[in-house]
C-alpha cells in the first residue's frame, strides 16, 4: 500500500507566487525523495534528503524533513509556468534490508497560471 | 547518472494480443523497476526486475501476466500478456534510487487496448 500522503492534491496559483507541497508517512524511512512529472511522462528527480538532514535547497526548490512529525514540504519559489507538473514524494523505508523500494505519495498537481 | 531508453513510447492495442516493453539503461545498475500509473494517480510498483533470477512481483500482479526479463545489469523487458482495456495505463520502467541516490526513469510507454 502506498505509504506516502501528499496535501494539497492540486494546486493552483500565479506565476511569481511560491507553492508549497506537504509529503506524509507512516514508518521509519531512510531517506525522502521528490519527483516531478510532467503530462504522465517518465519522472525525474528533484530532491533527496536523508533521514538525519532537516532542509536542503536546490535552486528555487527547498524541502524540508520533521522525522518526529514524519512529514516533509517541498517548497518552490517565484514559480513559473513551466513548473506546472504532478509532484511526488517517495520515502525508502528503513531496515528494508533486501527489499529495498521506493514507496510513492499521491502527488500534487500543481497548475501555475500566467 | 544514469540515462534510460524505454519503448515503445506509446501503443494500440487489440485485447487478448501481448506487448513487450524494452529498457535500455547507459550504463549497470543493480535494481530496476516496473511501474503501472493509471492517468491522474501515483506509481504503482509492479515488481522489481533482479539480474540472473526472477523477479519479485509485487502483491496483485503476477508473472504469468507480466513476465520480466532481466537478462543483463543493463536491460529490461516487461511484457503485458492477454491484455483487457483494463490494462491500459502507463507503464514505466526504472533504476536506481534505493541506496541514497536518486532514481531515474524511462519515458514511460502509453498503452491503450482497445
Amino acid at each position: 500500500s502506498q505509504q506516502g500522503e501528499e496535501d494539497p492534491q492540486a494546486l493552483s496559483i500565479q506565476e511569481g507566487e511560491n507553492a508549497t507541497m506537504n509529503c506524509s508517512y507512516k514508518t521509519s524511512i531512510n531517506n525522502l525523495q521528490w519527483y516531478r512529472q510532467n503530462s504522465g511522462r517518465g519522472l525525474v528527480h528533484l530532491i533527496l534528503i536523508r533521514s538525519n538532514e532537516r532542509e536542503k535547497h536546490s535552486g528555487r526548490l527547498r524541502v524540508t524533513l520533521d522525522t518526529s512529525k514524519k512529514s516533509s514540504s517541498l517548497l518552490i519559489t517565484a514559480s513559473r509556468a513551466a513548473d506546472t507538473a504532478s509532484y511526488f514524494c517517495a520515502t525508502v523505508l528503513a531496515n528494508a534490508g533486501n527489499n529495498r523500494k521506493l514507496i510513492w505519495g499521491l502527488g500534487t498537481s500543481l497548475a501555475v497560471n500566467p | 547518472s544514469a540515462v534510460i531508453s524505454q519503448k515503445p513510447s506509446r501503443d494500440i492495442c487489440q485485447r487478448g494480443t501481448s506487448l513487450t516493453i524494452q529498457c535500455q539503461v547507459d550504463s549497470q545498475v543493480t535494481m530496476m523497476f516496473w511501474y503501472r500509473q493509471q492517468p491522474g494517480q501515483s506509481l504503482t510498483l509492479i515488481a522489481t526486475a533482479n539480474q540472473g533470477s526472477e523477479a519479485t512481483y509485487e502483491s496483485g500482479f503476477v508473472i504469468d501476466k507480466f513476465p520480466i526479463s532481466r537478462p543483463n545489469l543493463t536491460f529490461s523487458t516487461l511484457t503485458v500478456s492477454n491484455m483487457s482495456p483494463e490494462d491500459s495505463s502507463i507503464y514505466l520502467c526504472s533504476a536506481g534510487g534505493t541506496a541514497n541516490t536518486e532514481a531515474f526513469f524511462g519515458q514511460g510507454t502509453r498503452l491503450t487496448v482497445v
